[in-house]
């Protein structure tokens, strides 16, 4: 069974950086077919899409936020990894990651997701 | 800027049918994706590419596209329905993914 889990820093001060890892078991992040996302949910309110990651490199950024984020992947610790920049009190989220196949030039969905972590941008 | 509309709640009975609308101008080009969240818990995907349902997921679930709305059924709706629901696509270029605001069901 699939499994993806965020790790990193529950409180990051503004201005920072936030850095998260998501970490895969039970497949292999560059078997192919499959860009890797991340999320985010802000208290109380709805989803918003970060970036997508493939194996090989490939990038999709959310043009809102583009400018501070930086998606990264490690094959060979089967992880993947978000930056965020200069953070405010608006970044203040519950961040997840999660994965989303790629066939045939259409998009499956983000089938499996982490539980989530927590963060808060405070001083 | 691409957006995605959904209402804000939808309320039914149990047994009844709930129907939750996604309107945007780039879905007749993209599928729409549906995921549904409890408190506390991870989105769950319950259907993807407008009407294909992954596995484990209750055929009570079902969705559609019509234009520019899809929509999201759910047939004989149970008490552990009750969960926020959010729609999600890409916009024609495919590279950015948009959610819809989301749409709480309660079932009364």
């Amino acid at each position: 069974q699939l499994q993806l889990q965020e790790s990193g820093p529950g409180l990051v001060k503004p201005s920072e950086t936030l850095s998260l890892t998501c970490t895969v078991s039970g497949g292999s992040i560059s078997s192919g077919s499959y860009y890797w996302g991340w999320l985010r949910q802000p208290p109380g309110k709805g989803l918003e899409w970060i970036a997508n990651i493939y194996y090989s490199g490939a990038t999709y950024y959310n043009p809102s936020l583009k400018s501070r984020v930086t998606i990264s992947v490690d094959t060979s610790k089967n992880h993947f990894s978000l930056g965020l920049t200069s953070v405010t009190a608006t970044d203040t989220a519950l961040y997840y990651c999660a994965r989303l196949p790629y066939n045939s030039g259409w998009y499956d969905g983000f089938d499996y997701w982490g539980q989530g972590t927590l963060v808060t941008v405070s001083s | 800027s691409y957006e995605l509309t959904q209402p804000p709640s939808v309320s039914v009975s149990p047994g009844q049918t709930a129907r939750i609308t996604c309107s945007a101008d780039a879905l007749p080009k993209q599928y729409a994706y549906w995921y549904q969240q409890k408190p506390a818990q991870a989105p769950v995907l319950v259907i993807y590419k407008d009407s294909e349902r992954p596995s484990g997921i209750p055929e009570r679930f079902s969705g559609s596209s019509s234009g520019t709305t899809v929509t999201l059924t759910i047939s004989g709706v149970q008490a552990e329905d009750e969960a926020d629901y959010y729609c999600q696509s890409v916009d024609t270029s495919g590279t950015l993914f948009i959610f819809g605001g989301g749409t709480k069901l309660t079932v009364l």
